[in-house]
């Protein structure tokens, strides 16, 4: 089984600072992928980015970026030049290649964007 | 539509009253997932179809849950009997099965409210 582990339940930054929330994963899996969803209070999960785990390569999405350490099981989200929309919960999670089995979440960390 | 459409939006339930959860995916995806969503958790997974088959059923938590897909579109997620301990966000996610991408699309959920 894979866990997912977030230890950073809430996080508070002034707009425009750069950001980076922590996620690490257990698994005996070779092949997955990784995500960083967004769940703002209207509770609809928004996906951020995504890595595949045989790309060595870090996923960039604009603002936001990966750093994806695959022998420590690491996996963080960089937000550049934060805003306030990107205030919400964001989640790590886990999926083994196939996909049947469903996303593994971390518990999330509560971003908060301040003024 | 345009994306995962989930209804009711909140339902409210007497302990024991069954209720029926309805979750339409975008359409021509083949994977649809369930998960549930505790208070100040990440989601987990419930159950999978591919089309209209469910291969996947191990994270319902008893046997009062049960989910349907009988057309391979709309799934109905329902629970018999509910509990307090249901209470909780219903999320369901779909996604094109067979893409390299494998990222799942997820609707609004359902916040259910036992009584």
């Amino acid at each position: 089984a894979q866990t997912v582990t977030q230890s950073q339940p809430e996080m508070s930054v002034q707009e425009a600072e750069t950001v980076t929330l922590s996620c690490t994963y257990d698994t005996s899996e070779n092949n997955y992928y990784l995500f960083w969803y967004k769940q703002p209070p209207s509770r609809q999960m928004i996906l951020v980015i995504r890595q595949e785990a045989y790309k060595q390569q870090n996923a960039t999405e604009n603002r936001f970026s990966v750093n994806f350490q695959k022998a420590a099981k690491s996996f963080s989200l960089k937000i550049s030049d934060s805003q306030l929309g990107d205030t919400a919960m964001y989640f790590c999670a886990f999926m083994k290649q196939g996909g049947a089995d469903g996303l593994t979440f971390g518990k999330g960390t509560h971003l908060i964007i301040q003024p | 539509g345009a994306g995962v459409s989930q209804s009711p939006r909140y339902k409210v339930a007497k302990r024991g009253q069954d209720v029926a959860l309805r979750c339409d995916p975008i359409s021509g995806h083949v994977s649809l997932f369930w998960y549930q969503q505790a208070l100040g958790q990440g989601p987990e997974f419930l159950t999978y179809f591919q089309n209209e088959a469910q291969l996947d059923k191990s994270g319902l938590p008893s046997d009062r849950f049960f989910a349907e897909r009988p057309e391979g579109s709309v799934s109905t997620l329902k629970i018999q009997r509910t509990q307090q301990e249901d209470s909780a966000v219903y999320l369901c996610a779909s996604s094109f099965f067979g893409g390299t991408q494998n990222i799942q699309y997820f609707g609004a959920g359902t916040r259910l409210s036992v009584l």
